[in-house]
């Protein structure tokens, strides 16, 4: 079955560590996008990236980072410096862009 | 004041209503149009994608939108309590915005038996 998978689903990170979340899709999609989610804030945007190699900040990426060194994966690094880390991170792709994008199931992540 | 507003309800309705979801939006450039459904702990689901002002039909769905009025609906006909969930609205300007989505805050709709 072609998708997006996200692991872990839940995460904690301790005070001063960076954590990792992992984004995998076989969809062969170019695209792909990091959101994070809050109650009531709706889906914004951290990171996105056209292609492999490539990648460009999004409306709230400090504290964050991530790499494209494979076109089917896409991890999402949060750092010590992001100081408000709760949220629920999402991982979408899409065939290219203006196309519609599809998302995986999620990383919920909580400070210890 | 946000690109997009959606009003996040929450909405109750009973089993077998026709189901009314908005949002309005500020930026004049977006031109395509989508929702989404999300179910609790899930990511979104794409269910409608629309380019410019119309209708889309996809079974019980109906998408519109009005682009003069910066205005956009989805309509759900005979809800199911299967549809319970938080819908969202997504737009984007397409061009050179390297497809970056602007979304609403979300509805959270409850189809009580």
């Amino acid at each position: 079955d072609g998708g997006i998978t996200q692991s872990p689903k839940y995460l904690f990170r301790k005070e001063g560590q960076n954590v990792t979340l992992s984004c995998e899709q076989n969809l062969n999609h170019d695209a792909m996008y990091w959101y994070r989610q809050d109650p009531g804030q709706g889906l914004r945007l951290i990171y996105y990236s056209q292609i492999v190699n490539d990648f460009q900040k999004g409306d709230i990426a400090e504290g964050y980072s991530v790499s494209r060194e494979k076109k089917e994966s896409f991890p999402l690094t949060v750092t010590s410096a992001q100081k408000n880390p709760t949220a629920f991170y999402l991982c979408a792709s899409s065939i290219l862009v203006n196309q519609p994008q599809h998302f995986g199931d999620g990383t919920r992540l909580s400070i210890l | 004041q946000k690109e997009v507003e959606q009003d996040p309800g929450p909405l109750s309705v009973p089993e077998g209503a026709i189901v009314s979801l908005n949002c309005t939006y500020s930026n004049s450039a977006f031109q395509y149009f989508m929702w989404y459904r999300q179910y609790s702990r899930k990511g979104p689901e794409l269910l409608m994608y629309t380019y410019s002002s119309g209708n889309k039909e996809d079974g019980r769905f109906t998408a519109q939108v009005d682009k003069s009025s910066k205005y956009i609906s989805l309509f759900i006909r005979d809800s199911q309590p299967s549809d319970s969930a938080t819908y969202l609205c997504a737009m984007s300007a397409g061009g050179t915005s390297y497809g970056k989505l602007t979304f609403g805050q979300g509805t959270i709709l409850t189809v009580h038996p």
